[in-house]
């Protein structure tokens, strides 16, 4: 099926471990995503990248990285995670290829930092 | 940044209501797009609606670009329309989406 995918859909880390979220889309999209979602804030982006091989800070960037590994793949990276960064996350790709802009979710990743 | 505010931020609705979701947004954009969240946490879009009104079935959505507000209706609402509602724009083409805080709609039997 098309769309976004990722991984895992839920998580439970120890202050101080790290972990990568994984995020494929298989739409040709050029732009990618990372945003959290906590409790009363909407969508607050972390990092994007418009095109293969380029990312920005959102947002909300500090204790996050990302790699943008292809086309198709964008990951964000937990070094030491913090019970701050306890929240959903959610991976996105869009795309203006024909004037329209189309915007496409995953599922969400809840983790939680203890 | 640009700004974007929704309200109300929570809303009780019985079955068969009607209501209007409203987004402020406090400077011109290229791009505005409504999203529903299910109880699932799944986001979908509803519109883009950079300007001007259009209808999808019970939803409607309009824009007044010179005004900075955009305006979501919902008729006779379903249960299944339960969720968060959010607002999303963009400045200029290819920059992220920029999101409200959303409403909170609740639809009783």
């Amino acid at each position: 099926n098309a769309g976004v995918t990722q991984t895992p859909k839920f998580q439970v880390l120890k202050t101080g471990q790290s972990m990568t979220l994984q995020c494929a889309q298989d739409m040709n999209h050029n732009s990618m995503y990372w945003y959290r979602q906590d409790p009363g804030m909407g969508l607050r982006l972390i990092y994007y990248s418009a095109s293969e091989g380029t990312t920005d800070k959102g947002e909300v960037p500090n204790g996050y990285n990302v790699s943008r590994l292809n086309k198709r793949e964008f990951s964000l990276r937990l070094e030491s995670a913090a019970p701050s960064q306890t929240s959903v996350y959610f991976c996105a790709s869009s795309s203006w290829d024909r004037g329209v802009p189309e915007a496409f979710f995953g599922q969400g990743t809840r983790l939680t930092v203890v | 940044g640009i700004q974007v505010e929704q309200s109300p931020p929570d809303l009780i609705l019985q079955e068969g209501a009607n209501s209007t979701l409203r987004c402020n947004f406090s400077d011109s954009v290229n791009n505005l797009q409504w999203f529903h969240q299910n109880p699932w946490g799944q986001l979908i879009n509803l519109f883009y609606i950079p300007s001007g009104t259009k209808q999808n079935g019970r939803l409607s959505a309009t824009t007044v670009a010179t005004e900075r507000y955009s305006l979501l209706y919902i008729s006779s609402s379903q249960t299944t329309d339960s969720g968060v509602y959010f607002c999303a724009v963009e400045r200029s083409g290819n920059t992220p989406l920029v999101f409200g805080k959303g409403t909170r709609l609740s639809v009783i039997a």
